[in-house]
């Protein structure tokens, strides 16, 4: 079965940039989708297709997706951005979550 | 607005049944592809099973896969998870899920773009 690698966490200073990634074998070739999920809420899309944003997602995320490795990257980053961010990908009829990254605003 | 409210949740014995339900609104439910995907408290997210807009394709994850069924009454908006035969490993946050798809060039692509909040599923005797 398909794995998602993702780092336990990540930290950022405030106003800085974070870079969240997700390695898999050959990733560039799939969809990569991400999620945040705050403490007592459920997930919500951020980037899907490697690279779009929801409407209602701001500009300071973005996505990117080449070779073994997608990364989602926040600018300037606020204190709301902390949270658990999840990839996932689709791989022959089955969604895999990786295990999710903490992103922890210093 | 885009709604989905799980329900059916509970305490439930090793070797018991429970049936989740997800009502849905504010979209063509008749349209949509749908998920459950489930959290255990303090983990990740894991993918349990995911219907067609019309039920003709079903799939399951390796941990679910002939203990739960997905189903769906498109004259009714809702979607279920019948579960059977239940662990406690199955106990957690089962959210209902849709699926959206976008064209890209000559393929199609589909992603998870609507959450509810959840229903609580614990099994313990």
């Amino acid at each position: 079965s398909y794995g998602l690698t993702q780092s336990l966490s990540v930290s950022v200073a405030l106003g800085q940039t974070a870079r969240i990634p997700c390695g898999g074998d050959s990733i560039g070739g799939r969809n990569v989708h991400w999620f945040r999920q705050k403490p007592g809420q459920a997930p919500v899309l951020v980037i899907y297709g490697d690279t779009k944003r929801p409407s209602d997602i701001p500009a300071r995320f973005s996505g990117s997706n080449s070779g073994n490795t997608a990364a989602l990257t926040i600018s300037g980053v606020q204190a709301g951005d902390e949270a658990d961010y999840y990839c996932q990908v689709w791989d022959f009829n089955t969604w895999v979550f990786g295990a999710g990254t903490k992103l922890t605003v210093l | 607005e885009v709604h989905l409210v799980e329900s059916g949740g509970g305490l439930v014995q090793p070797g018991g049944s429970l049936r989740l339900s997800c009502e849905a609104s504010g979209f063509t439910f008749t349209n949509s592809a749908m998920d459950w995907v489930r959290q255990v408290p303090g983990k990740g997210l894991e993918w349990v099973s995911f219907i067609t807009a019309d039920s003709t394709t079903r799939y399951y994850a390796d941990s679910v896969q002939g203990r739960f069924t997905i189903s769906r009454d498109n004259a009714n908006n809702e979607l279920y998870l019948q579960m059977d035969n239940l662990r406690a490993e199955d106990t957690a946050l089962y959210y209902c899920v849709r699926e959206t798809g976008q064209q890209v060039d000559s393929y199609f692509f589909y992603y998870m773009d609507v959450w509810g909040k959840g229903t609580t599923v614990t099994v313990s005797s």
